[in-house]
């Protein structure tokens, strides 16, 4: 079936300007995860979505960071008025319903490479 | 103390010989483990997750942990130039939100 996917795949962007990448999970993946891959911080947690729950947003770095997930589905991270250190691949991953016997692997999308100029 | 820490490397073995990578965690209440492969440019793939300890086998893969020790490893048998990449470490810490984190990765070079 279709993995997680993820718009656009390449974003380049003037500083202080806002961005928006999509994600959409893995069909019936209820967990949808934020996660960002730069080269002097590895590959980093940002945020959390659990069907209708209310999100874990303890890994966004800063207020400038917000994330939505509308239906159940897809997710949307917003960043506002970007900085060159936002420069990134952001990543997006999705699991089955949380907990199911034991079942936590995670699986990601290809990635949205962020370039702020 | 990192959380996940593993070698970075480089490590080079030759084709057809047995890649060991490990990874050592701080949390002694974690439970899940994974390994996940990437290709440079590519996002990480999932190639093996352990939950329990001793091994387990996929292929010409195999995960091994040890919760005493706090300590996972993974073994690739017949190594292949195909399995060059960075093997990344990844663990869900007690008390998280199911998130993952990353061990820095080691980058495994396979020479033919």
């Amino acid at each position: 079936g279709a993995g997680v996917s993820q718009s656009p795949s390449n974003k380049v962007t003037e500083k202080g300007k806002d961005v928006e990448l999509r994600c959409d999970p893995i069909s019936g993946h209820t967990a949808l995860y934020w996660y960002r891959q730069s080269l002097g911080q590895g590959l980093e947690f940002l945020i959390y979505f659990q069907g209708n729950s209310a999100p874990d947003k303890s890994g966004l770095p800063s207020d400038r960071f917000s994330a939505e997930r509308t239906g159940g589905s897809v997710s949307t991270l917003t960043i506002q008025r970007t900085q060159q250190e936002d420069s990134a691949v952001y990543l997006c991953a999705s699991r089955s319903s949380a907990g199911t016997s034991g079942s936590y692997e995670q699986y990601f999308g290809p990635g949205t490479r962020l370039t702020v100029t | 103390q990192k959380e996940v820490e593993q070698n970075s490397g480089p490590l080079s073995v030759p084709e057809g010989a047995i890649a060991s990578l490990n990874c050592t965690y701080s949390d002694r209440g974690s439970q899940s483990f994974f390994w996940y492969r990437q290709y440079s440019g590519k996002s990480p793939e999932l190639i093996m997750f352990i939950y329990s300890n001793g091994d387990k086998e996929d292929g010409r893969f195999t995960a091994q942990l040890n919760k005493a020790s706090q300590y996972v490893s993974l073994l690739i048998r017949d190594s292949q130039p195909s399995d060059s990449a960075t093997y990344l470490c990844a663990v869900i810490l007690s008390g998280s939100a199911r998130q993952l984190t990353f061990g820095s990765g080691t980058q495994l070079t396979v020479l033919p």
